[in-house]
């Protein structure tokens, strides 16, 4: 099925762990998102992708880095986890950055760091 | 900056009422208005997309307005059903600036129907 793939679904971390949330598109969108959700603050964006080659900070970037390792992929990477990472992750697809058609999500990673 | 608001936080009806569910955003320059479903543990489902440039968009028992000058857009689900019970989303599309094509989310509405 056609739509946005997130790997992996669950992760454990320790403390100064660090690990790549990946993300990949086959809808051939040219914009590409990470999220963050936490109860009673709502989906926060991290990082965006708006075309193959360029990222940009969203509201919340700090402790993270991103790479648009293609058209499909996009990778999210915690160097030194910390507990206020735990946090419910989200990658998410448009069309493109400006445009009128709307965003598709992934399933998510649960990620929890102890 | 973007935001968006919605109301009530928390919904439980029986089963076979009709919901209308709201939300409100203080810039009127966006592309879309969307509205996800998110079922406990899951990712986010689209339900519906209204540009702009309409006024609503109608799927199933699901009905969507939105009144781009007021900044209010409203769900409306007909004959709610147990599995209609799901937090529901409602996210902007910015159409200005530095923001542009950023998603800004509500904080979404817990919607329960018992049987």
């Amino acid at each position: 099925n056609a739509g946005v793939t997130q790997t992996p679904k669950f992760q454990v971390l320790k403390t100064g762990q660090s690990m790549t949330l990946q993300c990949a598109q086959d809808m051939n969108h040219n914009s590409m998102y990470w999220y963050r959700q936490d109860p009673g603050m709502g989906l926060r964006l991290i990082y965006y992708s708006a075309s193959e080659g360029t990222t940009d900070k969203g509201e919340v970037p700090n402790g993270y880095n991103v790479s648009r390792l293609n058209k499909r992929e996009f990778s999210l990477r915690l160097e030194s986890a910390a507990p206020s990472q735990t946090s419910v992750y989200f990658c998410a697809s448009s069309a493109s950055r400006g445009s009128n058609y709307g965003y598709t999500f992934g399933s998510g990673t649960r990620l929890t760091v102890v | 900056k973007q935001e968006v608001t919605q109301i009530p936080a928390a919904l439980s009806v029986p089963e076979g009422e009709n919901l209308v569910l709201n939300c409100s955003f203080t810039d009127s320059a966006i592309y879309n208005l969307q509205w996800f479903r998110q079922d406990p543990g899951k990712g986010l489902t689209s339900l519906l997309l209204i540009q702009s440039s309409q006024r609503e968009q109608t799927s199933g028992r699901l009905n969507a307005s939105l009144d781009k000058s007021s900044g209010r857009s409203t769900l409306y689900i007909a004959a709610s059903q147990p599995g209609d019970s799901a937090t529901y989303l409602c996210a902007v599309s910015q159409r200005r600036g530095s923001t542009l094509g950023r998603l800004y989310f509500g904080r979404g509405t817990q919607l329960t129907v018992w049987p």
